[in-house]
């Protein structure tokens, strides 16, 4: 247990379809993240956001839309997926963005059909 | 654009054999982190270096961070079947400083 809990642990969508992962920490940490990892990209930084602040959006698609309501939760509404967007979806928690060590969630392991 | 570079992205030992991992950035670092992610399992913090040339061992392990903090290496002695993992190396880049990852070393070692 880390203290970042993510929900689901699986989700299995159709490319017309609309969901949300959800991430919660339970730290005291002010910045959160969404990672995405696949076979091709281990580990790739989707966004960031720091103080319920976005501060990073790596030119990821629109069809990924972040949610940060308080500095606990974090979430990623999904809309119109492709089957390439199947992956393995981190969220981590951090105290600070750049010198602190990262925290990470369980992950959602994504598959879009 | 900066990055941060891993080699070699596999490897397979003996178990008994040693091991190292080493990452490269375009860019110097303030600091470098690195994770282990065990396999079905999510990154799992290390440790950290931050000061020129710094060496820390953590039993077997023992990570270096080269004297112009652009490069690190892990380093396993006799490694264990229980050492079977991806290993990152993580350093803030960019005008953000955001933790940005390597490609990772995945680890397999024989019995």
């Amino acid at each position: 247990e880390t203290g970042v809990t993510q929900t689901p642990r699986h989700l299995v969508m159709g490319m017309t379809n609309k969901k949300s992962l959800k991430c919660e920490q339970h730290l005291g940490h002010n910045a959160m993240y969404w990672y995405k990892q696949s076979a091709k990209k281990p580990l790739e930084l989707m966004f960031v956001y720091s103080l319920e602040e976005r501060v990073e959006n790596n030119s990821v698609p629109s069809r990924f839309s972040p949610e940060c309501p308080n500095s606990s939760h974090l979430f990623l509404h999904l809309h119109t997926l492709q089957p390439e967007d199947s992956a393995l979806y981190l969220c981590a928690s951090s105290q600070g963005t750049a010198n602190t060590e990262a925290f990470f969630g369980q992950g959602t392991r994504l598959t879009v059909v | 654009g900066q990055q941060v570079m891993q080699i070699p992205q596999y490897q397979h030992v003996q178990e008994g054999e040693d091991f190292t991992t080493y990452c490269n950035s375009s860019t110097t670092l303030s600091n470098i982190q690195w994770y282990k992610q065990r396999p079905g399992g999510h990154p799992v913090f290390l440790i950290q270096l931050v000061k020129s040339g710094e060496v820390k061992k953590q039993k077997r392990l023992t990570f270096q961070f080269g004297e112009a903090k652009k490069n690190s290496s892990l380093h396993i002695t006799a490694t264990q079947t229980t050492d079977v993992g991806t290993y990152f190396c993580a350093g803030p880049l960019g005008a953000g400083n955001m933790l940005t990852f390597g490609g990772g070393t995945r680890l397999m070692v024989k019995p």
